[in-house]
């Protein structure tokens, strides 16, 4: 069973703080991994993919990859009230068109 | 552009309905998709096409039924559905590649549900 591991929170953090948002995963396989947002009632939002090791930076989100302990995470600098969502990290399914999801990290910014 | 559409927003039914979703990409995408999501979980996988060709199917009861009429169109037609069906349907599309493996999917806005 391939599953993608999230800490399910609420992750708590002041605005302007670093969120830091983590995630595992069992599959060795899979080579592409994805960050969602969601806020509630709405649709998922792709923020960031990443398919190397290392780091990936775009705007205020950082996205972190390290296949060889099997870890994905996603630092949102100078974090806003606005970032408060649910957040997603998906893994691509070794040999199909398919991602696998972890149930996500719940973040909030207090203002 | 990334914007997948989908209608209708809103769908209330009845178990003895017939009713379809339906989904709409024109960024050239070959991959289409449909998820489930209920309520504080993440997207259940239903269906995925590829090449308008139905590559897989999750184990999905037969009360809905998929159809990828051309590239840029997905439906999912509803049938006899139960009031546990009642959830958040999500279409996505993905580019293709030829290796296989997984894209980056852009979602729709989703198709909320409720089956009475």
């Amino acid at each position: 069973q391939k599953e993608v591991e999230q800490n399910s929170g609420p992750l708590s953090v002041p605005e302007g703080a670093i969120a830091s948002l983590n995630c595992t995963y069992s599959d060795r396989g899979s080579q592409s991994f994805f960050w969602y947002r969601q806020y509630s009632g709405k649709s998922p939002e792709l923020i960031m993919f990443i398919y190397s090791n290392g780091d990936k930076e775009d705007g205020r989100f950082t996205a972190q990859l390290n296949k060889a302990s099997q870890y994905v995470s996603l630092l949102i600098r100078d974090s806003q009230p606005s970032d408060s969502a649910t957040y997603l990290c998906a893994a691509g399914d070794t040999g199909r068109r398919a991602l696998t999801f972890g149930s996500g990290t719940r973040l909030q910014v207090q203002p | 552009d990334t914007e997948v559409t989908q209608t209708p927003k809103h769908l209330v039914m009845g178990m003895t309905n017939k009713k379809s979703l339906k989904c709409e990409q024109h960024m050239g995408h070959r991959a289409m998709y449909w998820y489930k999501q209920k309520a504080k979980k993440p997207p259940e996988l239903m269906f995925v096409y590829s090449y308008e060709k139905l590559s897989i199917n999750e184990s999905v009861p037969s009360r809905f039924s998929p159809e990828c009429p051309n590239s840029s169109l997905l439906n999912l037609h509803l049938h006899a559905l139960q009031p546990e069906d009642s959830a958040l349907y999500l279409c996505a599309s993905s580019q293709t590649r030829g290796t296989g493996g997984a894209e980056t999917q852009y979602f729709g806005p989703g198709t909320r549900l409720l089956v009475l």
